[in-house]
């Protein structure tokens, strides 16, 4: 099955102490990217990456960390979590067009419920 | 850079009626405008979108109508059912640039039987 697995699903955890929330695809997508979810505020980009090698940050990248080493796994790391970073994550794919722009037609992972306490 | 808004953030309609969200854009070269559907526990999903060269967008009981002169998109859903209960998400963008999506803040549409 065509899918974005996110783990862990729930994660509590103390200020300060390092984590990381795994991303893969298996569809071969080149394109990967997190968001946080808050209340009233939607969905907000942390990083994206447009292939193996190649991120760049959204707008809200303050306190994350992101790698692409291989094409299916984006990891989130969070160097030093704060209360602030408490918050709904989700982790996206897509694949490249034809002219190499971005297919917005997202493939969401089932989200990471992080409290940081 | 580019900023949505959306409205309402709450919407309850009685099954069988229609909901209708709406969002403003602020970047005139915003060209591409999708919805997203997020049901409870999972993450959103593209339902439809419109590209700047259309006015109108139908897809069964959901549809999508821009307006680019007054920079704003609206999302009707008709005969709603209790399924269509979820957390609905405006975005825009402008495709063909490699620019990053830009979302709403969210509805949540509650749909009473």
């Amino acid at each position: 099955e065509a899918q974005v697995t996110q783990n862990p699903r729930y994660l509590i955890t103390v200020t300060g102490k390092k984590l990381t929330v795994t991303c893969s695809q298996n569809m071969n997508h080149e394109y990967m990217s997190w968001y946080r979810q808050d209340p009233g505020l939607g969905l907000r980009q942390i990083y994206y990456s447009m292939n193996v090698e190649v991120t760049d940050k959204g707008d809200v990248p303050e306190g994350y960390k992101v790698s692409r080493k291989e094409k299916r796994n984006f990891p989130l790391i969070l160097e030093s979590p704060s209360p602030n970073q408490t918050s709904l994550y989700f982790c996206a794919s897509s694949p490249r067009t034809g002219t190499g722009d971005i297919n917005y037609g997202y493939t969401f992972g089932s989200g990471t419920r992080l409290t940081v306490v | 850079g580019e900023n949505v808004e959306q409205h309402p953030s709450t919407l309850s309609v009685q099954e069988g009626d229609s909901a209708v969200i709406k969002c403003t854009y602020s970047d005139s070269a915003s060209n591409y405008f999708p919805w997203y559907k997020q049901e409870l526990g999972k993450g959103p999903q593209l339902i439809i979108d419109i590209r700047s060269n259309v006015g109108e967008k139908k897809d069964q009981r959901i549809a999508v109508t821009l307006n680019k002169t007054a920079k704003h998109f609206s999302l009707h859903i008709t005969e709603t059912q209790p399924e269509d209960s979820a957390v609905y998400f405006c975005a825009a963008t402008v495709s063909g640039s490699a620019r990053q999506l830009t979302f709403g803040s969210g509805t949540q549409l509650t749909v009473l039987p």
